[in-house]
Parts: C-alpha cells; structure tokens; sequence
C-alpha cells in the first residue's frame, strides 16, 4: 500500500523567513495531495491541496510543489508569521472510478516553530 | 451549521470497559471517517463509510467496530478497552473520495485515556 514519509520532524524559523517541508509517497499511482494544519489541541484543518495533473499551486504565501517523477511534494511557507506555528501534514490518495476508495494516507507531521 | 462534532470530549477508561464514541455531521456527507493520532504517528484512518449503512476497514481496524446507521452519525465502539488504544480519536466528514479532491472536514476529537 501507500507510504508517506514527511521531513523534517521539527522545523525552527525566524519570522519573515521561508519554511519547506518536503513529503515522500511510494505509489506511483497517487494523485492528489493535500495539506492539513493543526494547531496545539486543535483540529487538523486542510490549508491547500495538489492534483497530479499540477506542477504547483499557490495561495498567497503557502505554496505547494509536485514532483510526480521524483514521487514527491513540498510546501512553502514564504514571509512565516508566528501564527503559522503549528503542526503540519502531507497526505497522498489514489482514486479512480471504479477503483481505488481514495482514503488519505498521512505523513507523521513537521512540527513549525515560528520565533518572533 | 454546526460542522462535525464528536461526543465525548474526554474520557478515562479501565482496561477492559467499553465505550462508544459518537460522530455526527450537519453536512449531509456522504463519506465518514474514523482516525487515530498517536505522538509522531500522524493520523491513521481506523474505519470509514462511503454511505448510510456501509462500513470498510481502514489501517488500524484491530479492536474497533463501527455503524453507520443514520447518514449524519457514525459511532466507533470499543468493546474491550486496551491502554494501547490510549490515543486522540479524531471523526471526519467529507462529500465524496479523497481522490477527488473533496476536503476532509475534521471534528474536535476526543481524547481517550485507557488505564
């Protein structure tokens, strides 16, 4: 079955600066990607989200990149705030018609510390 | 419009006991789920339904049942609590499959404890 691997575990930024969390999936057959971010005793809330058919996608200062050859996709957070603390995971699912259900396998999650 | 919600927010268990938790979701979705968070595990999907009256295995099924008898509710039953199956149980809702790009909705979660 799918496997997501998810780097780094933690991450520590300066505010203003850039944060790149990076994911891995072992099926070639994935096609979509989403991203979830949670916050401390809060529930996981998707922030952003790729198809196979994309490159990349932007909302404002989130990015996400795919790199189906390579079977991996990042996200960017450009110009961090401290609210952009929090933990953050990548998903991968396949779905077809008729096929696959397309259940989100996730990664074990980046915890973001933004210091002011 | 209330969202997804989960019923209780906490509870302490004996090794042995049994409990249900309750999900329910005013969206009128037709896709249920059932996960687990573990530190440094991420979620792991338990159980899900794609429909009143369907239910399907997910990663971690061991130990759980579960029923979807009304569209808007799906309960996750314990029927012999284990102090491994301490964990935050999160329910989520969405339209349609994941691979469709439909947004999972998550509930608050309920934080199990089992002594």
């Amino acid at each position: 079955g799918e496997n997501v691997e998810q780097h780094p575990s933690t991450l520590s930024v300066q505010e203003g600066d850039s944060a790149v969390i990076k994911c891995t999936y072992s099926d070639s057959a994935s096609n979509y990607f989403p991203w979830y971010k949670q916050e401390l005793g809060k529930r996981p809330q998707l922030i952003i989200d790729i198809r196979s058919n994309v490159g990349e996608k932007k909302d404002q200062r989130i990015a996400v990149t795919l790199n189906k050859t390579a079977k991996h996709f990042s996200l960017h957070i450009t110009e961090t705030q401290p609210e952009d603390s929090a933990v953050y995971f990548c998903a991968a699912s396949i779905w077809n018609y008729g096929g696959s259900q397309g259940n989100l396998i996730f990664g074990k999650g980046t915890k973001l510390s933004v210091k002011p | 419009n209330a969202g997804v919600t989960q019923t209780p927010k906490f509870r302490v268990l004996k090794t042995g006991q049994s409990m249900t938790l309750l999900c329910a979701q005013d969206m009128n979705h037709e896709y249920m789920y059932w996960y687990r968070q573990d530190p440094g595990m991420g979620l792991r999907l338990i159980h899900y339904s794609v429909g009143e009256g369907t239910t399907a295995k997910g990663e971690v099924p061991d130990g759980y049942n579960v029923s979807r008898l009304k569209k808007q509710n799906f309960l996750l039953g314990l029927e012999s609590a284990a102090p491994s199956q301490t964990s935050v149980y999160f329910c989520a809702s969405s339209y349609g499959p994941a691979g469709v790009q439909e947004t999972q909705y998550f509930g608050p979660g309920t934080r199990l404890l089992v002594l």
